[in-house]
């Protein structure tokens, strides 16, 4: 079946714009993570979803990043008034449920902030 | 704090030889654990889940969990080059939504 999917791939932006940054999950999963990794770094928690509720925003950078779910599938996260450091691979993954799960991995979308 | 522990390596191996890759976890009500394949340049690929004391094998990969040691590894038989890229370790809490990852150990798998 269908795997998890992220749009767009690349996305290259000037400091100060905002972006969004959309994750399509596999069908069925409740679970949606949102994580970011710089290059030559590990994975970095951002945020999670269950269902469109995300009980826990703590791990967003700063408030200039948000997310939503919606319909219990599409989710976007978005990067207001971008800055240099927010230049990363942002990988979104989800899974059946919440607790114990494996995860699964979309392509990622790579962006820079010039 | 929750930490995995990696060693970074790289972790160079003959083709055709086992590769051991290592983790070592701090939460020890940690219940959940995932292997997870990182080429360069692409996403992490889940390559298996492991829940209970013991080993657990897939094709050429076998995990082994030993949770009184806070351990968990993978071992990789005939090893192929194109099993070089990085292992990700993952480990989630019972009482955690969120699964910490290691840093990962990347593996060279020479001809």
């Amino acid at each position: 079946g269908a795997g998890v999917s992220q749009s767009p791939s690349n996305k290259v932006t000037e400091k100060g714009k905002d972006v969004e940054l959309r994750c399509d999950p596999i069908s069925g999963h409740t679970a949606l993570y949102w994580y970011r990794q710089s290059l030559g770094q590990g994975l970095e928690f951002l945020i999670y979803f269950q269902g469109n509720s995300a009980p826990d925003k703590s791990g967003l950078p700063s408030d200039r990043f948000s997310a939503e779910r919606t319909g219990g599938s599409v989710s976007t996260l978005t990067i207001q008034r971008t800055q240099q450091e927010d230049s990363a691979v942002y990988l979104c993954a989800s899974s059946l449920v919440l607790a114990g799960s494996e995860q699964y991995f979309g392509p990622g979308t790579r962006l820079t902030v010039t | 704090q929750k930490e995995v522990e990696q060693n970074s390596g790289p972790l160079s191996v003959p083709e055709g030889a086992i590769a051991s890759l290592n983790c070592t976890y701090s939460d020890r009500v940690s219940q959940s654990f995932f292997w997870y394949r990182q080429y360069s340049g692409k996403s992490p690929e889940l390559i298996m889940s492991i829940y209970s004391n013991g080993d657990k094998e897939d094709g050429r990969f076998t995990a082994q969990l030993n949770k009184a040691s806070q351990y968990v590894s993978l071992l990789i038989r005939d090893s192929q080059p194109s099993d070089s890229a990085t292992y990700l370790c993952a480990v989630q809490s019972g009482g955690s939504y969120i699964p910490t990852f290691g840093r990962g150990t990347s593996l060279i798998v020479h001809p």
